[in-house]
């Protein structure tokens, strides 16, 4: 099954701890992204990846890291997690067919 | 900088209504236009994707259409269930594959 899987699903921190989100597809998609949801901003774009070892800014990259070595992953780091770095966040393949983007389950981060 | 708003923020209707989504962008060079569903806790899930070169996009009761010229898209959903209550989000598509995307429409189809 065509899919785009993420873990943890639900992750509760503390500030300062660095932590990593995973990010796979199966669909060998050249591009991948990571958004984060909040409620009245919707969804903002943080990072995005044309292909391997190829990375840029979104919207809101700051305290966020993205690295993509290989195509299948995409995983997103929080060196020095804060506060307002508590969202839903998604990450994201874009298909050949229509460019169509695929979503991850999300990933729902607590940082207290 | 590309906006995207939706209108209405909330929508509640009786089961078996047509009902009518919109969504308007300030910037006209888009690639396509993307209307997705959320469900609470869930991931989004793909519906319809509206190339800039198309005017509409079908699919079983959905149907959306794209006026690239004004901004503006419309998500027509006919007879509706409750198991279409949902978000719906409207995204579109610039330069760099990069997806705007709006607040949504919390929908609610009441049995």
């Amino acid at each position: 099954e065509a899919q785009v899987t993420q873990n943890p699903r639900y992750l509760i921190t503390v500030t300062g701890k660095k932590l990593t989100v995973t990010c796979s597809q199966n669909m060998n998609h050249e591009y991948m992204s990571w958004y984060r949801q909040d409620p009245g901003l919707g969804l903002r774009q943080i990072y995005y990846s044309m292909n391997v070892e190829v990375t840029d800014k979104g919207d809101v990259p700051e305290g966020y890291k993205v690295s993509r070595k290989e195509k299948r992953n995409f995983p997103l780091i929080l060196e020095s997690p804060s506060p307002n770095q508590t969202s839903l966040y998604f990450c994201a393949s874009l298909g050949r067919h229509y460019n169509e983007q695929f979503f991850g389950p999300g990933t729902r981060l607590t940082v207290l | 900088k590309q906006e995207v708003t939706q209108i209405p923020a909330a929508l509640s209707v009786p089961e078996g209504e047509n009902l009518v989504l919109n969504c308007s962008f300030t910037d006209s060079a888009i690639y396509n236009l993307q209307w997705f569903r959320q469900d609470p806790g869930k991931g989004l899930t793909s519906l319809l994707l509206i190339q800039s070169s198309q005017r509409e996009q079908t699919s079983g009761r959905l149907n959306a259409s794209l006026d690239k010229s004004s901004g503006r898209s419309t998500l027509y959903i006919a007879a509706s269930q409750p198991g279409d209550s949902a978000t719906y989000l409207c995204a579109v598509e610039t330069s760099g594959s990069r997806l705007t995307f709006g607040e949504g429409t919390q929908l609610t189809v009441n049995p």
